[in-house]
């Protein structure tokens, strides 16, 4: 059974850096598939922040794109995010997740989300 | 970029209803339409991948249909373990971008 699970800071200043971790078990990241990283401000929706191949090949939401770096390490079996210069709009539960894919891409499996807060 | 609408925002129904929502896409995206269930606190489930294919392990009382821009999620008797928001997600390629509607809460009456 796939599982993942973030981990990182609940609290970060603004203007600093947001990283986060997701650890994948049950499954070897160099076996394939994309993983990614979604996030919901308290009381919104979902928004897709960006996802990563076990290769290393990156592709990222354009509202966030210059602002967000995912990067994979394969001997950890773990995956991570980081999102720079973070204002109170970042405040949310961060998600990573695992894409299926059939005709369409979606997402299989997921974490359990961390709450990361900014604030000074 | 390709927008998602659903409607309606939030409903409230007796146990062994039927319940429909409707999902719309701002042009033709064929059957690459996804369906998620999230309850209070915790992750998305998957329900619904394909517009209409039945993830596995969850309730046949779930089901979807719809091609092109128009889509629907129905849950045939609703239960109150259904209590959750649902919502639709499709999948871009140019660019490459994940889009989720914008919620349809559930509640019973």
């Amino acid at each position: 059974q796939v599982q993942l699970q973030e981990s990182g800071p609940g609290l970060v200043k603004p203007s600093e850096t947001l990283s986060l971790t997701c650890a994948v078990s049950g499954y070897s990241i160099s076996s394939g598939y994309y993983w990614g990283w979604i996030r919901q401000p308290p009381g919104k929706g979902l928004e897709w922040i960006g996802s990563i191949y076990h290769s290393g090949s990156t592709y990222y939401n354009p509202s966030l794109k210059s602002r967000v770096t995912i990067s994979v390490d394969t001997s950890k079996n773990q995956f991570s995010l980081k999102l720079s210069s973070v204002t109170a709009a970042d405040t949310a539960v961060y998600y990573c997740a695992r894409h299926g894919y059939s005709s369409s891409w979606y997402l299989d499996y997921w974490g359990q989300g961390t709450l990361v807060t900014v604030s000074s | 970029d390709i927008q998602m609408t659903q409607s309606p925002s939030s409903l409230s129904a007796s146990v062994g209803d039927r319940v429909t929502i409707t999902c719309q896409a701002s042009q033709d995206i064929s059957n690459y339409l996804n369906w998620y269930q999230q309850k209070p606190g915790k992750a998305p489930k998957l329900l619904i991948y394909d517009a209409s294919n039945l993830e596995t392990g969850v309730p046949s009382r779930f089901s979807g249909s719809g091609s092109g821009t128009d889509f629907t999620f129905t849950i045939s008797s609703l239960q109150p373990e259904d209590i959750a928001t649902y919502y639709c997600q499709q999948y871009d390629n140019l660019p490459r971008v994940f889009t989720f509607g914008p919620g349809t809460k559930v509640d019973i009456k």
